[in-house]
């Protein structure tokens, strides 16, 4: 069963607005990461929240983890047309599970 | 470039044929991975090595076998094609017991089998 969920699966957004993803899995989990992936590129490490942490922020981005829900979200300020990409999470049970959801398509209209 | 070099980017094969997907990193990790994407579904794991010399089965090994050939490559071996193996192949890697540590993805190979 796949663990992470994200929600919604598309979003179009006016460049300059914020873009919010969601992520919902269902164990428990020792951290929650977060890629980007363009059109036709491999996926790329965007940030990393650990189960013991709330809130997290990297430049323009912001995850938040609430562990009572089992859901993440990422936020993205100021959106720009270079951020359109999918963005998948990925939630980490420990070894080597790491479990990548289907992704949100976001589109950045400039 | 540091990074998680694949080859090849693009193959189309015949039903029944054989190929190796190769995978090179230079980062000195001693994880690595191979995942299959298939549309609308996330990335799922096929095998991993988690160190130089052992290799262990994902969640969709059927029909693939893996060779960690040394630290830096990790190649992925289909014997007998079929067309549910279409899909974008990617290789990955990390550090070792460092789950707090991202992963390093190549760009992926594009394969489609006739």
């Amino acid at each position: 069963s796949q663990q992470g969920e994200e929600d919604p699966q598309a979003l179009s957004i006016q460049e300059g607005e914020n873009a919010t993803m969601n992520c919902s899995y269902k164990t428990s989990i020792n951290n929650l990461q977060w890629y980007r992936q363009n059109s036709g590129r491999g996926l790329v490490h965007l940030i990393l929240i650990r189960s013991n942490e709330r809130e997290k922020h990297s430049g323009r981005l912001r995850v938040t983890l609430d562990t009572s829900k089992k859901s993440s979200s990422l936020l993205i300020t100021a959106s720009r047309a270079a951020d359109t990409a999918s963005y998948f999470c990925a939630t980490v049970k420990g070894g080597f599970k790491t479990i990548f959801g289907a992704g949100t398509r976001l589109f950045v209209k400039a | 470039n540091a990074g998680v070099t694949q080859t090849p980017k693009f193959q189309v094969l015949k039903t029944g044929q054989s190929m190796t997907l190769q995978c090179a990193q230079d980062m000195n990790h001693n994880s690595m991975y191979w995942y299959r994407q298939d549309p609308g579904m996330g990335l799922r794991l096929i095998y991993y090595s988690a160190s130089e010399g052992t290799t262990d089965k994902g969640e969709v090994p059927n029909g693939y076998n893996v060779s960690r050939l040394n630290k830096r490559e990790f190649s992925l071996r289909l014997e007998s094609a079929a067309p549910s193996q279409t899909s974008v192949y990617f290789c990955a890697s990390s550090e070792l017991d460092r789950d707090d540590y991202g992963y390093t993805f190549g760009s992926g190979t594009r394969l489609t089998v006739v």
